[in-house]
């Protein structure tokens, strides 16, 4: 079966310093994998996507993903935080049954 | 581009009552559908997933049940809600031959009184 750990489950970081979100995923095959943000009481938004090819993804609002498969990794990174960047962050891997499966979230504080 | 409409947003309920949310999809055709459930920190659990009008699959034995009577419209039910049921519901869709990411509605959040 499929899952994903994020070892953080809360994150403070300073407006316009660097934000890496850990992720680590078990999946037997390829995976697929996915970030997604929540802002408190709406739905997820998708940020960026693996699926194959570079392992450097880029994403919306500045975000961008490397996969690794040596380290079963995929962590989320920014340059510089915005305050609007405060939000629920989740990592996700799906495998060809298009079923994803979720990690606990990371929540990330921004303070001015 | 496809847009899932979730109702009603809150929802407070007591225990005993039964309970309908619904889930419409517009903007696509056949999509896969999707039901989770997300209590208060922690991540999202998987209910139900369709792949098709009455092709209901679920993932958690429990009190709740979905349907889906027509291609774009996917509904969770219960007949007796219980406390454990509170939670943050939300739909999501996936456009067939394109990818596998997930699109999600804005959710429905749910109290059991």
């Amino acid at each position: 079966a499929q899952s994903v750990t994020q070892p953080d489950i809360h994150i403070t970081v300073s407006e316009g310093a660097s934000l890496e979100l850990r992720c680590n995923y078990s999946y037997g095959a390829t995976p697929y994998l996915f970030w997604y943000v929540q802002s408190p009481g709406q739905g997820l938004q998708l940020l960026l996507k693996y699926f194959s090819g570079d392992t450097l993804v880029q994403g919306i609002k500045g975000f961008e993903a490397e996969f690794k498969r040596s380290q079963s990794s995929f962590n989320l990174r920014k340059p510089s935080v915005h305050w609007s960047d405060a939000a629920e962050y989740f990592c996700a891997v799906g495998g060809a049954d298009y079923k994803l499966s979720f990690g606990a979230g990371t929540t990330v504080t921004v303070r001015a | 581009s496809q847009t899932i409409h979730q109702w009603p947003a809150t929802l407070v309920q007591p225990v005993g009552s039964p309970l309908s949310l619904e889930c419409t999809v517009e903007g696509t055709s056949n999509p896969n559908l999707y039901w989770y459930r997300q209590a208060a920190g922690r991540g999202l659990q998987l209910l139900f997933y369709s792949i098709g009008i009455d092709q209901i699959s679920s993932e958690v034995p429990q009190n709740l049940s979905a349907s889906r009577p027509q291609d774009r419209q996917f509904i969770l039910s219960s007949k007796k809600l219980l406390l454990s049921d509170s939670g943050f519901y939300l739909c999501a869709a996936r456009i067939r031959g394109i990818s596998y990411e997930q699109y999600f509605g804005p959710g429905t959040r749910l109290t059991v009184t």
